[in-house]
């Protein structure tokens, strides 16, 4: 069975960092692009961050970069979620979820086909 | 940036009855349109790749349709399990974007 499992959300005061982690199981984990999607408390999904099957070519929603760090370890079978420098804004529960598609034309399309359940990260203080 | 503009923000519909939501890219997007079910505390599910290729386990009373910047999620015949939250998202380039979600609710 194919499962993302999240783990590492909780309460962090603004200006704090946080690390997320997914674990995953049920397919070949580093044949896979993976990404994170957020979504803040009664509002809609965003994207976050993808990261390529080698970890060679990560990709960020501009309201993240240069805070926030994608990173996955494919003997582990886990992706990661290093968020830095946290504010209200970052408020949400955190998904993570498999990235499945098609190469064409030099250029990757990607879906998300399998999620997992999301962690809270709460920024108050 | 792609931005993705969904219509109806709520639609309000019976069981049985044939559901039409709309969504409209800023940009040409071609096919790469992807359409989510999210239920309250759920995590998305995905329904629709391609613009109109059901994910396998489906059922088939969801269709996709529509290229370029304008696109349409249908169900045909709507059952009790399917009053949730739709979202669009586009994946032709970065960043990824999902339109605002239509919300379809019990009349």
């Amino acid at each position: 069975e194919v499962q993302l499992v999240e783990s590492g959300g909780g309460l962090v005061q603004p200006w704090e960092s946080l690390r997320l982690s997914c674990a995953v199981s049920g397919f070949t984990f580093s044949s896979y692009s993976m990404s994170w999607v957020r979504q803040a408390p009664g509002k809609g999904l965003e994207w976050v961050a993808t990261i390529r099957q080698d970890g060679t070519q990560r990709y960020y929603v501009d309201s993240v970069k240069g805070r926030f760090t994608v990173s996955r370890d494919n003997v582990q079978n886990s992706l990661y979620l290093q968020m830095d420098s946290l504010t209200g804004d970052d408020t949400a529960v955190y998904f993570c979820a498999r990235a499945n598609g098609i190469y064409l034309n030099y250029q990757y399309y990607f879906y998300m086909d399998v999620w997992g359940k999301g962690t809270t990260v709460t920024v108050s203080s | 940036d792609t931005q993705m503009t969904q219509s109806p923000s709520t639609l309000s519909a019976s069981v049985g009855d044939r559901v039409t939501i709309t969504c409209r890219a800023s940009q040409s997007i071609s096919s790469w349109l992807a359409w989510y079910q999210q239920k309250p505390g759920q995590a998305p599910k995905l329904l629709i790749y391609k613009a109109s290729s059901v994910e396998s386990g489906v059922p088939s009373r969801f269709s996709g349709s529509g290229s370029e910047t304008e696109f349409t999620l249908t169900i045909s015949y709507l059952q009790p399990d399917d009053f949730a939250t739709y979202y669009c998202q586009q994946y032709n380039t970065y960043p990824w974007t999902f339109g605002q979600g239509t919300k379809v609710e019990i009349k």
